[in-house]
């Protein structure tokens, strides 16, 4: 079983939809949660990170998390077009007195103008 | 702006010819990362560096290296490259090593190798 399942989609909405994007893990040591977006032949960028279980919210963005199921979500209200990327979740702990970080596959999202 | 810069964005090489990738930082952080990301695929970390301290991560082929000559600069060289090493080379910086640290990527070298 890997650490950070993340179904690979693809995943296609009509713009204005509600998105929901999902990651389970395994590993009770993650510390910290976070998405990061990706457009084309581009390098990932933070969207949004949280420690402790429950909702964060900015903006169109709200980040889940759920130590219990060991499971984090990433809703996009009011989706656009150029929410059209690869959205990736990861998960930071501590081994070997290193922080590791580690990612899941990535779930390619296009919404639909 | 304050960015991570890699270059070249797009490398071709040949089967076993040595390829060199760049990576620079103006955001004067203490650790780069290299990632390898092949299609539809997480990225991998490969190694980094905190400082100068190197940190191999134990599944990273030794056909790979990286020289970290200065704070802003960081080197990823592929000694003898084969046909399953085409992939997307994320660099990344932090301002450290913490968990809570974000890590800030370039926009990725794509390796083609013929």
């Amino acid at each position: 079983q890997k650490e950070v399942e993340q179904d690979p989609g693809p995943l296609s909405v009509p713009e204005g939809a509600i998105v929901s994007l999902n990651c389970t893990y395994s590993n009770s040591a993650f510390q910290y949660f976070m998405w990061y977006r990706q457009y084309s032949r581009k390098g990932p960028e933070l969207l949004m990170y949280t420690y402790s279980s429950g909702n964060k919210e900015d903006g169109r963005f709200t980040a889940q998390v759920d130590k219990s199921s060991k499971y984090i979500s990433l809703f996009i209200r009011d989706s656009q077009p150029s929410d059209s990327a690869t959205y990736l979740c990861a998960m930071t702990w501590r081994q070997g007195g290193s922080e590791k970080l580690v990612f899941g596959k990535g779930m390619k999202l296009t919404v639909n103008p | 702006d304050a960015m991570v810069i890699q270059n070249p964005r797009y490398q071709v090489t040949q089967f076993g010819k040595p390829v060199t990738l760049s990576c620079s930082q103006t955001l004067n952080h203490n650790v780069m990362y290299w990632y390898q990301q092949k299609s539809s695929q997480a990225p991998k970390l490969l190694f980094h560096y905190y400082d100068k301290d190197f940190n191999n991560e134990a599944d990273t082929p030794d056909n790979f290296q990286s020289r970290r000559p200065n704070t802003s600069f960081c080197f990823l060289d592929i000694r003898s490259p084969g046909l399953g090493d085409a992939a997307m080379y994320l660099c990344a910086t932090s301002r450290d090593l913490a968990s809570q640290e974000t890590q800030y990527f370039g926009p990725g070298t794509r390796l083609l190798v013929l």
